[in-house]
This record gives C-alpha cells, structure tokens and sequence, in this order.
C-alpha cells in the first residue's frame, strides 16, 4: 500500500524557534498534500491543502505566516512553525494524495511540544 | 452543511462484548466517501474502511462489520467479540469531492476502551 512518512516523530523546542516537518510520500507520487493539527482528545483539524508547485490554501483561521507550507516536490512537502509558543504544542499529521484517487494515506504524526 | 457526527464521546466494555459505534453524516453531495480510521496511543491513524455514496453494501470483515444506511446518512461500525487492542479513538469521515477540490471531514472521535 501507499506510504507516508514524517520526520521528526516528536520534537521539543524552545519557544520563538522555528520547527519544520517533514512529510514525505514514499511510493507513490502525492499532487496533493494535506496538513492537520489534533490537540489532546479533539479530532483532526485541517489546517491547509498543499498542491506541488502551488501555494498552499489554508483553512479559516489558520495563519499562513506562522505555519509556512512548502510542496516542492511530488513526494515531498514540508511544514514550518515559525516562532514556536507553548500553544502551537499539538500533534500535527500530514497525509497525501494518490492521483486522483478519493482517499488520502496518512502519516504517523509529528508531536510538538514548545517550552 | 457538510458534518460528521459521532455522538458517543467514550465507550467501555469488557472483553468479548460486541460494540457500535455510530456516526452520522450531513451532506448535499450525492457523491462522497465514508472512511473509518482506528487511531491507537501511538496517534497514527490506521484505515479500516472506505465506502462510496453509491455503494450501500454492508461489509465484514473479521471481527469488524460495518452499515451503510444512506436513508438515515448513517454508517455505523460494530467491532465483535471485542478485544483489549480494539482500545482506541475510532474517527468517521466523510470525502467530499466539489469544484473546490478534495476536503475530508472528520468526525469528534469516540474512544473505546475494552477492559479485560
């Protein structure tokens, strides 16, 4: 089956530093890239839809300054947080998506944690 | 509206009981997509299902059964003779597919725990 890897699993950072993650599709090629957020015991919360070659489109409320999205490759996209505080500590997942296909293979996640 | 709504927060069982878990949906689509997703403690999410608008089939397989009534926008998800690494956050969504592209809605969760 298709496969997604983010890198790093967990992450802990002082606060006004800047952490990026990695998600990488590693068997197929992703023309589609999404980015979610979950805090403790809440469902997921697309945070921005990425599309390789192309601004990302973030959702409502999510400031596209502080989470800077890149898709430079099929296979590769790549989230910033810019400026880490304590409240962007979360658990952030990336999934993709195969063609055209209607389903998207997810990530293991990435926990953050800022001090 | 497009929503996902799975009512029940948390539920307990002991081992080898069979439980359901619910989700309901709203949409306006006529196509979309049913997915069931098991999250364990580790957080990654792990594919159980996929269903499409067109097919009302209900499915088994092993332990693991599911109904897709589309009359009540319902597909509920029963686990059989539950098993103590069924304990989980189990998470419904709904793909929808529109001129704005791909969007996937997720349900709040239920999280089961089955005690031994």
């Amino acid at each position: 089956g298709a496969v997604v890897s983010q890198h790093p699993s967990r992450v802990i950072c002082k606060s006004g530093t800047s952490v990026k993650i990695e998600c990488r599709s590693l068997d197929f090629q992703a023309t589609t890239m999404f980015w979610y957020r979950q805090f403790p015991k809440q469902s997921l919360m697309l945070m921005a839809t990425s599309n390789e070659g192309s601004k990302a489109t973030y959702e409502q409320g999510v400031e596209k300054d502080k989470f800077l999205i890149n898709h430079a490759s099929l296979t590769l996209s790549t989230l910033t947080v810019t400026s880490a505080h304590p409240e962007d500590s979360s658990f952030y997942i990336c999934s993709a998506r195969l063609g055209s296909r209607n389903e998207q293979f997810f990530g293991p996640g990435t926990r953050l944690t800022v001090l | 509206a497009q929503k996902v709504t799975q009512a029940q927060t948390e539920i307990s069982v002991v081992e080898k009981e069979d439980v359901t878990l619910d989700c309901v949906y709203e949409t306006r689509d006529t196509t979309y997509y049913l997915f069931w997703y098991k999250q364990p403690p580790s957080g990654e999410l792990v594919f159980l299902i996929r269903r499409n608008s067109f097919d009302e089939q209900n499915e088994i397989s092993g332990r693991y059964s599911w109904n897709f009534q589309k009359s009540t926008s319902s597909f509920n998800f029963t686990i059989t003779a539950s098993q103590v690494v069924d304990s989980a956050v189990y998470f419904c969504a709904l793909i929808r597919r529109n001129t704005g592209g791909f969007k996937t809605i997720f349900g709040a969760g239920t999280r089961l725990f089955v005690k031994a």
